[in-house]
Formats: structure tokens, C-alpha cells, sequence
């Protein structure tokens, strides 16, 4: 079964680091296109960053600079490390499977909150 | 960028009732990448349709997509209780940018 499960999220103050990781089942994360979207409380979806199975990244312009995607090959995991986090940054945070430019497999979301 | 502008923000129906939902894009978008989002409260988004109009694994037939160039639909045919919820509708272009419409709810009258 094709599965992804989220972690790592939590409370950290404004100008703080947090590093999310989606571990993954039943394909392997660097043969495909893998996204991080969040949703921030009461509002719609917002991608945030892709990684190409050729090791391309991509970034909205909302996280540039700041965030960083990644991927362990032999854990099979997707990470985003979140840096010079902001209040406008929380939010539950997906990793999803992209097919043909779809969100084909979502994981169950992480929330993180940047706050005092 | 390509905005995605979803149309009605609200639509009251009742079960068995056929919604239509409407997707408008600022630019021309590819029909191979637009697709349509189902989400429930405390849920994660889930895959309705995909290139526009291809259902995707698992999706009842009630589900339909269609559309091309700036204007897209997502028919139900006849709305299930289950199927009261929040739609997006999504699309991926060069850059690469991948951008969401703000959803419409679809609750129950």
C-alpha cells in the first residue's frame, strides 16, 4: 500500500528551525516527484516545494531561502527543513506524491505553529 | 503566475442533486495538468480528477471533470451526504508553479 506519514512538527518561536520528515511506503521517493503543501488554520491549500526525481528543487516564492527539501534515499524519506520560521508559516504541513502534476498521495498532515 | 479563481465560494444542495463547480484560470492552463481536490474537516486533501477530466483511482462516476483553456468544471451528478465538503481545483504550470483555487464548500441546505 502507497503511504506517507508526517512528523515532526510542533511549537517553535518566530526566527526558529524545524525540520519535518514524511517517510514513505509502497514506491521509492527518488524514482518521483515528491511536494510539501500547507494549509494554514482555516484556509486553502498553498504548495510550498517540489523535489524531481533527477534532484531538481523548486520553491514558492513565500519560502525561498528559507526552506530547504530534501530526500534520504535508503530511509526513503522526504524532509523540509523550515528556517527563520514565521508566524505566517503556521500551518499543517502535507508531503504528497506528485503523478502527471497531480497531488496524487497525501500523508495526514503535520502542524507546525511559530509563535511566542 | 496563474491565479485560480473557484466559483461559487458557497453551494447549498441537497442530497441528490447535481453541483457544478467552476474553476476560471488567469491564463490558459494545460488540460493535462488541472485537477480537482475533495477535503474533509480534519482530513487531507484526496484526489478527484486529473488531466482535467480522468478520474482517479477509486473515484465514483458521479465525479466528472471537464473544460479546456481558462474555464473548468467538476460535475456531481447527484450528490451523496459524503460528498459535502470543500473542493479545490489545482494546476501545475512551467517554473514550475503548482497553484490552488481557494475552494468551494459544499454544504447542505
Amino acid at each position: 500500500e502507497v503511504q506517507l506519514v508526517e512528523s515532526g512538527g510542533g511549537l517553535v518561536q518566530p526566527g526558529g528551525s524545524l525540520r519535518l520528515s514524511c517517510a514513505a511506503s509502497g514506491f521509492t521517493v527518488s524514482s518521483n516527484y515528491m511536494s510539501w503543501v500547507r494549509q494554514a488554520p482555516g484556509k486553502g491549500l498553498e504548495w510550498v516545494s517540489v523535489i524531481y526525481s533527477g534532484g531538481s528543487t523548486y520553491y514558492a516564492d513565500s519560502v525561498k531561502g528559507r526552506f530547504t527539501i530534501s530526500r534520504h534515499n535508503s530511509k526513503n524519506t522526504l524532509y523540509l527543513q523550515m528556517n527563520s520560521l514565521r508566524a505566517e508559516d503556521t500551518a499543517v504541513y502535507y508531503c504528497a506524491l506528485i503523478v502527471v502534476g497531480a497531488f496524487d498521495i497525501w500523508g495526514q498532515g503535520t502542524m507546525v505553529t511559530v509563535s511566542s | 503566475e496563474i491565479v485560480l479563481t473557484q466559483s461559487p465560494g458557497t453551494l447549498s444542495l441537497s442530497p441528490g442533486e447535481r453541483a457544478t463547480l467552476s474553476c476560471r484560470a488567469s491564463q490558459s492552463v494545460s488540460s493535462s495538468y488541472l485537477a480537482w481536490y475533495q477535503q474533509k474537516p480534519g482530513q487531507a486533501p484526496r484526489l478527484l480528477i486529473y488531466g482535467a477530466s480522468s478520474r482517479a483511482t477509486g473515484i465514483p462516476d458521479r465525479f466528472s471533470g471537464s473544460g479546456s483553456g481558462t474555464d473548468f468544471t467538476l460535475t456531481i451528478s447527484r450528490l451523496e451526504p459524503e460528498d459535502f465538503a470543500v473542493y479545490y481545483c489545482q494546476q501545475y504550470g512551467s517554473s514550475p508553479e503548482y497553484t490552488f483555487g481557494q475552494g468551494t464548500k459544499l454544504e447542505i441546505k
